[in-house]
């Protein structure tokens, strides 16, 4: 089966900058999760879609970070403006189960975002 | 609020040696305990599951226990490679029910000297 598709694999933006990045999940999984990965820690949740509703969204700083899952498949993540702490790798994960279940936890490869 | 810890944060052996990573976590109450793998810029990739009812799981070189009891968990790998070097992390969930997150640790830097 087709893993989680990530896109960009980099992007490199300068302060106050807009970016977006874009998350396909696997076929059939109910749950969606974008994360922020700062380096030398653990990834932190930003938002946990189940198909198209949000379930959790209280780590995600809402002034300047959006997030959307349309028809409950793609979603997007978007920051605007950036801040220099925001540079970080950016994943995308998604499970068949609906709620915050390991089983079949899959990972994308990530979009690392350098804000100069 | 569940945490997980692992220590150490960085480990370095010579290739061909038996290792221990920990993994504890202050909430036993969970539903399942998995060990990732990432390697530098990449994401995360599965290693082994283990379900809150089981005590340890195998795969090739690599064996997962967990004591729920006392909030641990250790993945063993046997005669480490250079191919092993990676960053191991153990995440937990929550139980089944409610809106509680997956908690992630922050992870064991390995480093397989040839």
């Amino acid at each position: 089966e087709a893993g989680v598709a990530q896109s960009p694999r980099y992007k490199i933006i300068e302060k106050r900058q807009s970016v977006a990045f874009w998350c396909n999940p696997i076929s059939g999984h109910a749950t969606l999760y974008w994360y922020q990965q700062i380096l030398g820690q653990g990834p932190k949740l930003l938002i946990q879609f189940q198909n198209n509703g949000v379930v959790d969204d209280s780590q995600l700083p809402k002034d300047r970070f959006s997030a959307e899952r349309l028809k409950g498949v793609d979603s997007t993540l978007k920051i605007q403006p950036a801040k220099l702490e925001d540079s970080a790798v950016y994943l995308c994960a998604s499970s068949l189960a609906g709620w915050a279940d390991l089983y079949g936890y899959t990972f994308g490869s990530g979009t690392r975002l350098t804000v100069v | 609020k569940q945490e997980v810890t692992q220590i150490p944060a960085a480990l370095s052996v010579p290739e061909g040696e038996n290792l221990v990573l920990n993994c504890s976590f202050t909430d036993s109450a969970i539903y399942n305990l998995q060990w990732f793998r990432q390697d530098p810029g990449k994401g995360l990739t599965s290693l082994l599951l283990i379900q809150s009812s089981q005590r340890e799981q195998t795969s090739g070189r690599l064996n997962a226990s967990l004591d729920k009891s006392s909030g641990r968990s250790t993945l063993y790998i046997a005669a480490s490679q250079p191919g092993d070097s990676a960053t191991y992390l153990c995440a937990v969930s929550p139980p089944t029910g409610g809106y509680q997150k997956v908690t992630f640790g922050t992870g064991t830097k390995l480093q397989v000297i040839p």
